[in-house]
């Protein structure tokens, strides 16, 4: 499973779009890109799944580049219950569904 | 519908006992996984059960078991408990076994080893 690699913490304030980067460069052709969101003492909820160029939910928008490098996790007008902890997975289809989670990006939102 | 429970929610066990926690998936997952969370860390995966079949395994030592019942709840194992063990177990069922299918999580067990 290819390695992702994402800022340990970001800061915003309410109201503002929150932009999460992560790297991912040795991504397969088959993998997925998958982000979770944890808060304290409860499991990652799944937030969004993308493959490539752009995926938009209720919730989030995910946006990859055409080498699938990188992808960012957008959530547009945080409010303070998105202060949380954000994971990017990528794997691939055809593995069984072991994510590797890594410490992910913790995201504080300020009044 | 309910979603995945856990039991118990808490545990505080000594070193060098044995312990067994349970996961009920959400109603048709027949996937179920098992990880680990240590503080301040992300979940390391440890099992995957599929069809009551063991379908992955992450590099957790011998000590560390699971199984899935006929009605595809789980149990997870832990022998010969050691200090490091202390972190919050986490269940999740998903429809089906690759990483398409989206995984539910429970709550967790949060285990304490004194």
């Amino acid at each position: 499973l290819a390695k992702t690699t994402q800022p340990i913490s970001m800061d915003s304030y309410e109201g503002q779009e929150v932009n999460i980067t992560c790297s991912h460069n040795n991504i397969a052709t088959n993998d997925y890109i998958t982000w979770y969101q944890q808060f304290p003492s409860q499991g990652p909820r799944f937030i969004i799944q993308g493959y490539k160029t752009k995926v938009t939910n209720e919730v989030a928008s995910l946006f990859i580049p055409a080498d699938r490098k990188s992808s960012t996790l957008s959530l547009p007008r945080v409010s303070l219950s998105d202060t949380a902890v954000y994971y990017c997975l990528v794997g691939d289809e055809g593995d069984n569904n072991d994510m590797r989670f890594g410490a992910g990006t913790r995201l504080t939102v300020k009044p | 519908d309910a979603g995945v429970t856990q039991s118990p929610t808490h545990l505080i066990k000594t070193r060098g006992q044995h312990v067994t926690l349970r996961c009920s998936p959400i109603s048709g997952h027949k996937s179920v996984s098992w990880y680990q969370q240590v503080l301040g860390q992300g979940p390391q995966f440890i099992f995957q059960y599929y069809e009551k079949e063991e379908r992955g395994r992450g590099n957790f030592p011998d000590r560390f078991s699971a199984r899935q019942f006929p009605n595809y709840s789980s149990e997870l194992n832990v022998n010969a408990l050691l200090l490091g063990d202390s972190a919050l177990y986490l269940c999740a069922s998903s429809l089906g076994i690759t990483e398409a299918y989206e995984q539910y999580f429970g709550p967790g067990t949060r285990l304490t080893v004194t």
